[in-house]
């Protein structure tokens, strides 16, 4: 089994639309939780952190549900700036490892 | 803040050559960065972790003697591809992390390597 697990989609949503991606990881232990977003042929650039008590910032939210074994990321009033691919990232430890996602391709249709 | 540069940004090589490639922390001290490789339409692939002043850490089916790693400095890391090969045509990435283990990682605007 993967650590790290994501729907690829492609997600082709209109704009203004939300939409939600779910991560799931498989070690119970993991400690640490990002998602990074990637435009094509660049670099990823972190988005936010997930915390335990789920966090927002502007139209993006992020929760994490340990129970379940899974990170989520909702975004409101899509952008058409927003198309890109999602990597979900987990630091299973307060180690160095690092798993990424596969990522999840979204395209925000005008 | 936390910003990771990377030099060069594109090169082209003929198959037998090396190429170095640079990871720079611009504005904060990284003890430990990270190089990644991407292929097209995949994820980002974890290849060593470099660690300032000692040996890189290899992930398992990475060739330390062709992917030869220096960390000599708490902003500086550099790849060196030896011998590259076209199959080592690929999108090379580094990052560093500014604070503690677990913490987020910032990454470089990667290397495109073309092997012809």
């Amino acid at each position: 089994r993967k650590e790290v697990e994501q729907d690829p989609g492609p997600f082709n949503v209109p704009e203004g639309a939300t939409v939600a991606f779910n991560c799931t990881y498989s070690n119970s232990a993991s400690q640490s939780f990002f998602w990074y977003r990637q435009d094509c042929r660049k670099e990823p650039k972190l988005l936010m952190s997930v915390y335990s008590s789920g966090n927002e910032d502007g139209r993006f939210t992020a929760q994490l549900n340990r129970a379940s074994q899974y990170i989520s990321l909702l975004i409101r009033d899509s952008k058409l700036s927003d198309s890109a691919t999602y990597l979900c990232v987990v630091n299973p430890n307060t180690g160095n490892q690092f798993y990424f996602g596969t990522g999840t391709s979204l395209t925000v249709i005008p | 803040g936390a910003v990771v540069s990377q030099h060069p940004s594109w090169v082209i090589c003929k198959s037998g050559t090396s190429v170095k490639i640079e990871c720079r922390s611009l504005d904060f001290q990284a003890t430990t960065m990270f190089w990644y490789r991407q292929f097209p339409k995949q994820s980002l692939m974890l290849m060593a972790t470099s660690n300032e002043g000692s040996k890189a850490t290899y992930e398992q089916g990475v060739e330390k003697d062709k992917f030869l790693i220096n960390h000599a400095s708490l902003t500086l890391s550099t790849l060196t591809v030896t011998s590259a090969h076209p199959e080592d045509s690929s999108f090379y990435i580094c990052s560093a992390r500014p604070g503690l283990a677990g913490g987020e990682q910032y990454f470089g605007p990667g290397t495109r390597l073309t092997v012809t």
